[in-house]
């Protein structure tokens, strides 16, 4: 167990729909990262943030935003869904966002959209 | 452009034999190496990492890798594998981005299938 928590496991919706991915970090990190895991695209960096602010971006979409809260939960927002954007997403968290730091990852939302 | 290649995107052993699964990172920079296990239907778990210091790194379950500056490469090995060693090893290098933070870019896995 990672320590990292995400919500929910598994996320059906249909094309145009817009959808809402949570990630609670482990207990005592400041940065959270969210990745896509596709079968042609491998797994690809979107967004970091670190104590509720953007660090680092991306191949993130303009449809895509997320936020980082004041309780360090995140949240990754998927708008305007295409059948593309079906894929794994995965939250990581470490403790203080530098790449030297091992990211502890969670067990993923698998989005499909119909 | 910083990339990472796992040139073996399959690779089959029978149990109790050794292994070794290819990595080779383009950079001109220093870096930082990572090698990540996904178990299916779960999230990746770190094995190892390599910052700086000794270029032989030991990481969880009995794997080790070797940093080789020269060849840019940082290959993955264990002397002797477990059926429950079947997953999926990600290969990753820290590189820094256009607005001076840092990124982790993953090469596209190889999965390893052992054999009884």
């Amino acid at each position: 167990d990672s320590g990292v928590t995400q919500t929910p496991k598994h996320l059906i919706t249909a094309t145009g729909q817009r959808v809402t991915l949570r990630c609670s970090p482990r207990s005592g990190d400041l940065s959270v990262y969210w990745y896509q895991q596709s079968l042609d695209q491998g797994l690809q960096f979107l967004i970091q943030y670190y104590n509720g602010e953007e660090r680092a971006k991306g191949n993130i979409l303009e449809r895509f935003s997320a936020q980082q809260f004041p309780d360090l939960h995140s949240e990754l927002n998927l708008s305007s869904l295409e059948l593309g954007d079906s894929a794994l997403y995965f939250c990581a968290s470490s403790e203080s966002g530098y790449s030297n730091q091992p990211q502890h990852f969670g067990d993923g939302t698998r989005l499909s959209i119909l | 452009a910083q990339s990472v290649t796992q040139l073996d995107s399959q690779v089959p052993v029978f149990e109790e034999a050794p292994v070794e699964l290819r990595c080779n990172y383009s950079s001109s920079v220093s870096v930082y190496l990572f090698w990540y296990v996904q178990y299916p239907n779960q999230g990746l778990q770190l094995l190892l990492k390599y910052l700086s210091g000794s270029t032989l790194v030991k990481g969880i379950n009995g794997f080790e890798a070797e940093f080789n500056k020269s060849q840019t490469s940082f290959h993955l090995r264990k002397p002797s594998v477990h059926i429950s060693d079947t997953a999926e090893y990600f290969c990753a290098v820290s590189v820094l981005t256009q607005g001076g933070s840092e990124k982790l870019v993953f090469g596209k896995g190889t999965k390893l299938t052992v054999n009884p």
